[in-house]
């Protein structure tokens, strides 16, 4: 099972600024992540995929990097709706799909 | 627009099972795979299960594994989750989620059911 670490836990930061997430995976996932966006008692939403590829409707402030065991997720301005919680997810190696534990970006 | 409806979530005893039900619409529901994942309260996500469009292929976590069964009927647009020999650890948010057409993430959600194993 390949096992997604990711850092920091929490992070605070204020609006307009720029937010840095990162995800490591325990062996090569090649470009086969996703990252996720959840707010509180909502579903997680698709964020990126392929590591840099975003999904439909969202916004360019969002973007996506890495490859192999190394990514990130940057939130170039932060707007007041992006404080939520963010989860990368490895689609590789199956089963299982896994997820890293979350990263919560709050408002510094 | 794709909607996914999970119903059938409730508190049931240790031991216990319940059934739970994934609406959908909005999609050619017999062309995509489907999967359950869930969320404890306060925690992060977990994938539960995953059947494939046809229904010929399924997976399990190994922590539901021989306790938990996934279906599907393509004819009424719907996914299912019987859930057996339930446990407290079992207590979750849990969502039907569809598998992406091109890659394996999980491209849309439904709102998730609410599911409470406790005496």
């Amino acid at each position: 099972e390949i096992v997604m670490t990711q850092s920091p836990a929490t992070l605070s930061v204020s609006p307009g600024e720029r937010a840095t997430l990162s995800c490591r995976a325990s062996q090569s996932v090649s470009t086969n992540l996703a990252w996720y966006q959840q707010k509180p008692g909502q579903a997680p939403r698709i964020l990126i995929y392929g590591a840099s590829t975003r999904a439909t409707g969202i916004p360019a402030r969002f973007s996506g990097s890495g490859s192999g065991t190394e990514f990130t997720l940057t939130i170039s301005s932060l707007q007041s709706e992006d404080f939520a919680v963010y989860y990368c997810q490895q689609y590789n190696n199956w089963p299982p799909w896994t997820f890293g534990q979350g990263t919560k970006v709050e408002i510094k | 627009e794709v909607q996914l409806v999970e119903s059938g979530g409730g508190l049931v005893q240790p031991g216990g099972s319940l059934r739970l039900s994934c609406a959908a619409s909005g999609l050619t529901f017999s062309s995509y795979n489907m999967n359950w994942l869930r969320q404890a309260p306060g925690k992060g996500l977990e994938w539960v299960s995953f059947i494939s469009s046809s229904g010929s292929a399924i997976y399990y976590a190994d922590s539901v594994k021989g306790r938990f069964t996934i279906s599907r009927d393509n004819a009424k647009n719907s996914l299912f989750l019987q859930m057996n020999s339930l446990r407290a650890e079992d207590t979750a948010v849990y969502y039907c989620a569809r598998g992406s057409p091109t890659t394996w993430h999980f491209d849309y959600w439904g709102q998730g059911t609410l599911v409470t194993v406790s005496s």
